[in-house]
Formats: structure tokens, sequence, C-alpha cells
């Protein structure tokens, strides 16, 4: 199974808004609801962002939020901040009971 | 507050056996509602998950990896493990243990480097 498929970069100025899709196919991101974000500061872990497509874990901001259609899935974050850039990650369950991710998206922050 | 971390060698040789440890603290690696998982990171790329096991020991691993992969568990401890035979270079990443409700990963540990080099 492929990678899904994200931009390899996005920019923004601080207070705008930018989206980042993530785009795969019938058996993975529009199968099911189960499109989950991540964020990656160089070094770092990744942070848990969003999950079931629009979903935010308690302690993650409402500036970060997440959309589908078809078989493309969007992560949109709103009132741009310096420390929002670094690396931005989907992944999807797919019908083989297996779970894939994006080649990942750099965000820069202008 | 539920933290992972890895332990394990390094550096391996060539088409010997990596072999990395989470620990669990804070929660019970047999939870029935909560999994664990493997996903690793090779130098400056992306994300690759390796595969998730259950409270019960089953396990679902990716296809690519699938015939040199075996994930386990000790509860005794409350950790879990991984091994990966037959190693070469393109196995040289860091190695992240993950908790997972199966189609998310959180938490994560700090990551464990390992590289395959003679």
């Amino acid at each position: 199974q492929s990678a899904l498929t994200q931009p390899a970069s996005v920019s923004g100025s601080p207070g705008q808004s930018i989206t980042i899709s993530c785009t795969g196919t019938s058996s993975d991101v529009g199968a099911y609801n189960y499109v989950s974000w991540y964020h990656q500061h160089p070094g770092k872990a990744p942070k848990f962002l969003i999950y079931e497509v629009s979903n935010r874990p308690s302690g993650v901001s409402n500036r970060f939020s997440g959309s589908k259609s078809g078989n493309t899935a969007s992560l949109t974050i709103s009132g741009l901040q310096t420390e929002d850039e670094g690396d931005y990650y989907c992944s999807s369950y797919t019908t083989n009971r297996i779970v894939i991710f994006g080649g990942g998206t750099k965000l820069t922050v202008l | 507050q539920l933290q992972l971390q890895e332990s394990g060698p390094g550096l391996v040789k060539p088409s010997e056996t990596l072999s990395l440890i989470c620990n669990v603290s804070a929660r019970s690696i047999s939870w029935k509602t909560f999994y664990w998982g493997w996903v690793r990171q090779p130098p400056g790329k992306g994300l690759e998950w390796i595969g998730t096991i259950y409270y019960n020991e089953k396990t679902y691993y990716s296809p690519s990896l699938q015939s040199r992969v075996t994930m386990s568990m000790d509860t005794s401890k409350n950790q879990f493990s991984l091994k990966m035979n037959s190693v070469t270079a393109a196995d040289t990443a860091l190695y992240y243990c993950v908790g997972t409700g199966s189609n998310w990963f959180d938490p994560w540990g700090q990551g464990a480097l390992v590289t395959v080099s003679s």
C-alpha cells in the first residue's frame, strides 16, 4: 500500500490560515473516518493533533481543525504562529488493517 | 501520565537482528481498549508504521516488513518489544514506540536511534 500524498511544503504568514492536504484512496482515507494528524518539531517526537478526521485530543489548540472529502483529508491551521513551524504528517487506517502515513509536509511561517 | 521509553542497542551489524524494548509506565499494557506499536523514521525522512500489538498479543505488521518483524509483550515487566531480523542499512532509523487506539498514535516515546553498520 502506497504512502498517502501530502504537499512537500507549505508556507504562511503569522495570523494567516493554511491547509495541508492528504490524499489517499478508497481503501484508506476514503474507506473510514480514521485519519489522524501529527506535528513534529526537528529532533522531537511527533505530537498528536487530530484523530478520526476532525477530533482534537485534550490540550490541542482549536486553531487546528481537520476535515475529509472523498479520498482527501485536510488539516487547517488558523491564526498561524511561529511555533507551528515543523513537519506535519497524516495517517490513515486501511481496509487491510494496517496504518499508512503521508510523506510529510514542511510548514514554514514566514 | 502514560509514558513510553525505548531501550536497546544503538548499533546493529548488517544481517543481524535488531531488538528494542519499550517500557510503559502509568498504565498496564494488558488494558483491553488501548494498544501498542512501533513507528520508525529514517534520518531526514518520513514516518513509517511498523506494527501494532493488541492486549491479547494479536499483531498486525506492515506488509513490507512482515517477513522480518516480530512484536511481543511481557506483562510481568509491563513492556513490549520489537525484533527485526536480517537488517540492512535501509533499516537505520529512529524507532519510536507508541500507544495506539488502533488508528492513531499517542503517546510517543522519545525514540531510539538504531544504526545498521559493520
